[in-house]
């Protein structure tokens, strides 16, 4: 199984600031990695696929990037309504395997 | 524009078996290199892949849950479904059902849309 490991567990940042949340995979994912924002009592939504493509009406604000085992997802010009815990997930595997990481906390000050 | 919502019990009995269902409506589940997924999340914590079913029926399950968990899909009806048996408390989360594309060198497998989600509770 591929662990995924998210960084900071919370992140605290002021409106209009950029934010940077990091996952790494123990073991190589390509860019099989997706990004989703869970706002409190809502269900996931998909933020990024395949490391970087935003995902329909995803704002610019998202961007993602990065290759293997380690990724980046920057939220640029935070705005309070991008308070919620970020989870990264993996499909690399076939047949599928599909993990996702503990989650990033981001809080806007 | 594409929705699942699940449906089911909100309080299983523990040893008891869980049930599901995720009503597809929007969409075909028949629809070709989509897979259909159940994912749950205890309270507080994150998210943990349960299992699929493919547009042609076949399932794929999470090795740590394989030996209680049956996913299957109802094409006529256009609903998938999950069971898992032998339920413990551990087993109490929100349910959620969502959508994937998928299969060998796809390269694909992002969750793009998702129920609302049901909180199970296992409690006698």
């Amino acid at each position: 199984e591929i662990v995924m490991t998210q960084s900071p567990a919370t992140l605290s940042v002021s409106p209009g600031q950029r934010a940077t949340l990091s996952c790494r995979a123990s073991q190589s994912v390509s860019t099989n990695l997706a990004w989703f924002q869970q706002r409190p009592g809502q269900a996931p939504r998909l933020l990024i696929y395949g490391a970087s493509t935003r995902a329909t009406g995803i704002p610019a604000r998202f961007s993602g990037s990065g290759f293997g085992t380690e990724f980046t997802l920057v939220i640029s010009t935070l705005q309070s309504e991008d308070s919620a815990i970020y989870y990264c997930q993996q499909y690399n595997d076939w047949p599928p395997l599909y993990t996702f990481g503990q989650g990033t906390k981001l809080e806007i000050k | 524009q594409l929705q699942l919502q699940e449906s089911g019990p909100g309080l299983v009995k523990p040893s008891e078996t869980l049930s599901l269902t995720c009503t597809v409506s929007g969409g075909s589940i028949s629809t070709r290199n989509y897979f259909w997924g159940w994912i749950r999340q205890a309270p507080g914590k994150g998210l943990e892949w349960i299992g699929s079913v493919s547009y042609s029926g076949g399932a794929y399950y999470n090795p740590s849950l394989k030996s209680r968990v049956t996913i299957s899909s109802d094409t006529s009806e256009n609903h998938f479904s999950l069971t898992l048996s032998s339920v413990t408390a551990t087993d109490t989360s929100v349910y959620y059902c969502a959508r994937h594309p998928g299969g060998y060198g796809s390269g694909k497998g992002e969750f793009d849309y998702w129920g609302q989600g049901t909180l199970v509770t296992v409690s006698s």
